[in-house]
């Protein structure tokens, strides 16, 4: 079974650019959640999705932040524009459906983001 | 006060030794509770769930204190392998699908 699927592994781009992340979950799983980890900070919580619903966004910092899961498989996480303190490692996890009864949760191996 | 709190660490042990970690939780209603563990500049990786009274996993060992809100993970015979940092992870939700709040992880080398 493949596992949780991040696009690009890196990007570096100046302030004031866009940058779109890309998130593939494990397949069947509904639940998709948005982390980053800023350097030298704990990795904090950004939103969650159920299928293609927001479920949870109080992790979001500002308005620059826009997650979507348009059909409820793949995400995207667009900052626009991008600020200095955006610098970090965006992760993707994903659980399975509530009702399983299983809700750990995998990650993918990031999207390290340095805005110059 | 951080809602999840973990030895600071390092931790720098001989391969073979017993090493222990303790993490406390603020949140009371916290339901749910895991160790992962990160190598570095790569994603965490779920090491065990720790559901109820605590729960073994070969060299693993969790235990959970919810009077206390305190969680703590054994590991023995220490392995090069287990060189990472252990991420102490809670969770609201027990039966739904709910964000996971980290601490700061604790760092284990593991020396030859």
């Amino acid at each position: 079974e493949a596992g949780v699927t991040q696009f690009p592994s890196h990007s570096v781009i100046e302030k004031g650019q866009t940058v779109t992340l890309r998130c593939d979950p494990i397949s069947g799983h509904d639940n998709l959640y948005w982390y980053r980890r800023v350097m030298g900070k704990e990795i904090k919580f950004l939103l969650h999705f159920v299928k293609e619903s927001k479920q949870d966004e109080s992790g979001m910092p500002n308005n620059r932040f826009l997650a979507e899961r348009t059909g409820g498989t793949y995400s995207t996480l667009k900052v626009q524009p991008a600020e200095l303190e955006d610098s970090g490692v965006y992760f993707c996890a994903s659980s399975h459906a509530v009702g399983t009864g299983t809700y750990e949760q995998y990650f993918g191996p990031g999207t390290r983001l340095t805005v110059t | 006060r951080k809602e999840v709190e973990q030895d600071p660490g390092p931790f720098n042990v001989p391969e073979g030794a017993t090493v222990a970690f303790n993490c406390t939780y603020s949140n009371s209603a916290s339901q749910s509770f895991f160790w992962y563990r990160q190598d570095c500049r790569k994603e965490p990786k779920l090491l065990m769930s720790v559901y109820s009274s605590g729960n073994e996993d070969g060299r693993f060992t969790a235990q959970l204190n919810r009077a206390s809100q305190y969680i703590s993970l054994l590991i023995r015979d220490s392995k090069l392998s287990d060189s990472a940092t252990y991420l102490c992870v809670v969770n609201l939700g027990a039966g739904s699908a709910r964000q996971l709040t980290f601490g700061s992880g604790t760092q284990l080398t593991v020396l030859p």
